[in-house]
């Protein structure tokens, strides 16, 4: 089974400021795949970004997603204050174990 | 639009089952499949399950087998989630989530269903 292991577990940053958060694989995520999560208090997650770097649709532009095999990153360019949640990636290349990460809250300094 | 609708919160004695049920609208039911991920209070995510319900087969995580089934209905366009034997510790909101394929992201999720399990 992949872990996934996301850093850091709570980040605490101002609106308009960069946040950038880290997901690392035990092993090497098959072509990309990780998808990234929002989930916001009381409510189901909601995809963001799949494949690695995809956004998926109705998602604004300041949120960007990097990385291959065992190193991905989340990047939110300037932060609006709906964007406080907290976010999981998701391997779903390594069948038939679907992994999540434990999750970054991201909270508002 | 697309749309899974689970069924109400449920509350169950140690030991009993309960089935959680997720309606599909807005796509084809068969084209799709349906995935179950749970979140216990204040955890992460867990994934529990998959079904194909164009055929009905099923793949459960190591740690659910023997108390997990997942059936579908495609006269209604839904889905089923049944556990069994609970135990405190199974007391999580349930979700279920659709995939294009079996090695997709999943897109969108239902609401959640909160299983509660207490003496």
């Amino acid at each position: 089974e992949i872990v996934l292991t996301q850093s850091p577990g709570t980040l605490s940053l101002s609106p308009g400021e960069r946040a950038t958060l880290s997901c690392r694989a035990s092993q090497s995520v098959s072509s990309s795949y990780l998808a990234w999560y929002q989930q916001k208090p009381g409510q189901a997650p909601r995809l963001l970004i799949y494949g690695a770097s995809s956004r998926a649709t109705g998602i604004p532009d300041r949120f960007s997603g990097s990385g291959s095999g065992t190193d991905f990153t989340l990047t939110i360019s300037r932060l609006e204050p709906e964007d406080f949640a907290v976010y999981y990636c998701q391997q779903y290349g390594s069948s038939p174990e679907y992994t999540f990460g434990q999750g970054t809250k991201l909270e508002i300094k | 639009q697309v749309q899974l609708v689970q069924s109400g919160a449920e509350v169950k004695k140690p030991g009993a089952s309960v089935k959680v049920s997720c309606k599909a609208s807005g796509y084809t039911f068969t084209s799709y499949y349906m995935h179950w991920v749970r979140q216990a209070p204040g955890q992460g995510l867990e994934w529990m399950g998959i079904i194909n319900p164009s055929g009905g087969s099923t793949s459960y995580a190591q740690k659910f087998q023997g108390r997990v089934t997942m059936t579908r209905d495609t006269s209604t366009s839904t889905v089923y989630m049944e556990l069994s034997s609970l135990r405190s510790e199974d007391t999580a909101v349930y979700y279920c989530a659709r995939s294009r394929l079996s090695l997709s992201w999943f897109d969108p999720w239902g609401q959640g269903t909160l299983v509660t399990v207490s003496s």
